[in-house]
């Protein structure tokens, strides 16, 4: 079956500008995650869904930062105000269950977001 | 707060060499733990994991065991090869809970840098 999907896979915008990362996971996931990586680092956890609500959004880095998944399926994470130190591949995630610890998440290729 | 510290890379290693990368932890109660690869130009996949203590992990010829008592989780294989070249990243997912329900949010090291050489 298809695997977790992730658009744009790049996006190049400019300081300031708004920007939307689209995460389409695997279906029959309920559990949802976002991360961050910076060039020559591991993934950063940004934000977790448990169906529609975003249960912990404890690793969003401040209030540019939103997400949102409004029919417990396709996730949007979007940016306002972007800035050059957002840069990063920006990586969905989603398991079968509700993300118990021992759950395997599976992972999207990314977006690849550059900020000028 | 939870952590995870893989060995400094990279690691260049020549075909059918043995392989080892280090990961230790840092972690409160009891975490399962993850090693993910990422080969080039593809997203990241599960390797292995194991979900505690003394558990071993297992795929690919790829072996990980968890030890307690070292906070660590190495991951090995006996004879490498070109095709492993890619980046391995060693993660731990620690219980927490929103609204009753468990879940695991991965926590992840900075990664090791693997090329195999024919």
């Amino acid at each position: 079956g298809a695997g977790v999907s992730q658009t744009p896979s790049n996006k190049v915008t400019e300081k300031g500008k708004y920007v939307e990362l689209r995460c389409d996971p695997i279906s029959g996931h309920t559990a949802l995650y976002w991360y961050r990586q910076s060039l020559g680092q591991g993934p950063e956890f940004l934000i977790y869904f448990q169906g529609t609500g975003a249960a912990d959004d404890s690793g969003l880095p401040n209030d540019r930062f939103f997400a949102v998944r409004p029919e417990g399926s396709v996730s949007t994470l979007k940016i306002q105000r972007t800035e050059r130190g957002d840069s990063a591949v920006y990586l969905c995630a989603s398991s079968l269950k509700l993300g118990g610890p021992t759950d395997t998440q599976y992972f999207g290729p990314g977006t690849r977001l550059t900020v000028l | 707060g939870n952590s995870v510290t893989q060995m400094e890379g990279p690691v260049t290693l020549s075909e059918e060499a043995f392989l080892t990368i280090n990961c230790t932890y840092t972690a409160t109660g009891y975490p399962s733990l993850f090693w993910y690869v990422q080969y080039p130009g593809e997203g990241l996949q599960l390797l292995l994991k194991a979900t505690k203590a003394d558990d071993k992990g297992s795929n690919k010829g790829f072996e990980a065991t968890y030890r307690k008592e070292t906070t660590s989780f190495h991951l090995e294989k006996g004879s490498v090869q070109v095709s492993d070249s890619a980046v391995y990243f060693c993660a731990l997912s620690w219980s927490s809970s929103a609204g009753g329900t468990s879940y695991g949010k991965l926590t992840f090291g900075q990664g090791t840098i693997l090329t195999v050489h024919p």
